[in-house]
């Protein structure tokens, strides 16, 4: 069990660009989630993946937002036409298969935008 | 929609004094989670709380829950410096699986 991993740690960009994450879950977990932190903040729900199915998509998504899970293994979460606003920490967990695990998050990816 | 509500959301204790931490929630759920997120990291699981009544402690904290209330409780006995964090307690309602947090408890136990 080597956590989950998220990468890059940190990223800055220019508002405008397009930016993507990379999330890869422990290995045996098939629901992945992603989540934004504002400081101060708790984590905000963003969607949620079963295996490669995007099962939950949270209103906070704008169509600028776009997340998938090919193969049902790494995750990737893009931002297209970043804005100030969108700075935050981005943070990716998993979970088993059975209702009552918790999450196991990874430390995150932390987004600036200038 | 589902919303989870911490109180206090800042909390400064002395050292060997005991507190509570309130957790209610919006919706029809028996589970609750607690995590804890020290500054700059990641959130850790502390506690799984199942069923109503469900009791669960580590060292000097207790956690509980009340379905029936939809209030869980996070008790801290007999602060120590190293509690100092900020806990997180979230919920998943029964037909979906999007866990809701709430805003958070910044806990600083000061000497």
């Amino acid at each position: 069990d080597t956590g989950v991993s998220q990468d890059p740690r940190h990223k800055i960009t220019k508002r405008g660009q397009n930016v993507t994450f990379r999330c890869d879950p422990i290995s045996e977990h098939n629901r992945l989630y992603w989540y934004r932190q504002t400081l101060g903040q708790g984590p905000e729900f963003l969607t949620y993946f079963q295996n490669e199915a995007q099962l939950e998509k949270s209103r906070l998504l704008s169509d600028r937002f776009s997340a998938e899970r090919p193969k049902g293994s790494f995750s990737t979460l893009e931002i297209q036409r970043t804005e100030q606003g969108d700075s935050a920490m981005y943070l990716c967990a998993s979970r088993p298969q059975g209702v009552d695990s918790p999450l196991h998050f990874g430390n995150g990816t932390r987004l600036t935008v200038t | 929609e589902l919303k989870v509500e911490q109180n206090p959301l800042f909390l400064s204790m002395q050292e060997r004094k005991n507190y509570t931490i309130y957790c209610n929630y919006s919706t029809t759920s028996d589970r609750l989670y607690w995590y804890r997120q020290d500054p700059g990291k990641s959130l850790e699981s502390l506690f799984v709380l199942l069923s109503n009544g469900a009791v669960k402690q580590e060292g000097r904290l207790m956690a509980s829950l009340d379905t029936k209330a939809r209030l869980s409780t996070l008790h801290i006995t007999a602060a120590v410096h190293d509690l100092s964090a900020t806990y997180f307690c979230a919920t998943i309602r029964r037909d979906n699986n999007d866990m809701r947090f709430g805003a958070g408890t910044r806990l600083t136990v000061k000497p």
